[in-house]
């Protein structure tokens, strides 16, 4: 059972390139995350989606878009890298608080490091 | 307003001994989790509390959710090495407040064991 899976784990970029992070997991979770986690700081939440083609902002949504065109699969994008967002990310699925009633725990990916340059 | 203050940042301990931290806010959650994070990789849930007043174990590890519902702790004993990591709490917002299973996270205590 692989659980969450995110691609790459690290990669370096240049100022002004694109990127995009894939997030994709195998237990029919509803909801699913992308975090930033930076030194000294807890993870903060970027974007969310609570379902296939539905998307939020979460805390800190600037400079991220973020996709969900099927259920299992959750991509955030980086129009125009800036050194700001050198960070780690980290992607997270749950169950739907409708489904079970109550509030679900999260499981996050491994990360992947991203630096700009 | 909904931010969690985790303490300590920082701890160094002998192997054997137990450990303490803990989270508080000016919030109420409906929930409170412990993760751990090693080095390069995510952070991996602990514990999970859903009622104020329980407290749970998990092997070596304590953790109870506060009668106030604004805090929470998590104890480890007899620490060993591969207890190293960062210990992170995080709390949920009741599920009726925006349904989308929102965490707010402490900022981490980070824990180093000497064998």
């Amino acid at each position: 059972n692989a659980g969450v899976t995110q691609t790459p784990k690290f990669r370096v970029l240049k100022t002004g390139q694109s990127m995009t992070l894939l997030c994709a997991q195998d237990m029919n979770h509803e909801y699913m995350y992308w975090y930033r986690q930076d030194p000294g700081m807890g993870l903060r939440l970027i974007h969310y989606s609570v379902g296939e083609g539905t998307t939020a902002k979460g805390e800190v949504p600037d400079g991220y878009n973020v996709s969900r065109l099927k259920k299992q699969n959750f991509l955030l994008g980086l129009e125009s890298a800036a050194p700001s967002q050198t960070s780690v990310y980290f992607c997270a699925s749950s169950y739907s608080i409708q489904r079970r009633k109550s509030n679900q725990p999260q499981h996050f990916g491994d990360g992947t490091r991203l630096s700009i340059l | 307003g909904q931010q969690l203050n985790q303490s300590p940042q920082s701890m160094f301990i002998q192997e054997g001994e137990d450990v303490s931290m803990n989270c508080t806010s000016s919030s109420i959650f409906n929930t409170w989790l412990w993760y751990k994070q090693d080095p390069g990789e995510g952070p991996v849930l602990l514990i999970a509390l859903y009622k104020a007043g329980e407290l749970t174990s998990n092997g070596r590890l304590t953790a109870q959710f506060g009668i106030t519902r604004k805090d929470s702790f998590l104890n480890i004993s007899a620490s060993i090495p591969s207890d190293v990591g960062i210990y992170f709490c995080a709390g949920q917002l009741p599920a009726g407040y925006n349904n989308n299973n929102d965490m707010r996270f402490g900022a981490g205590t980070r824990l180093t064991v000497k064998p």
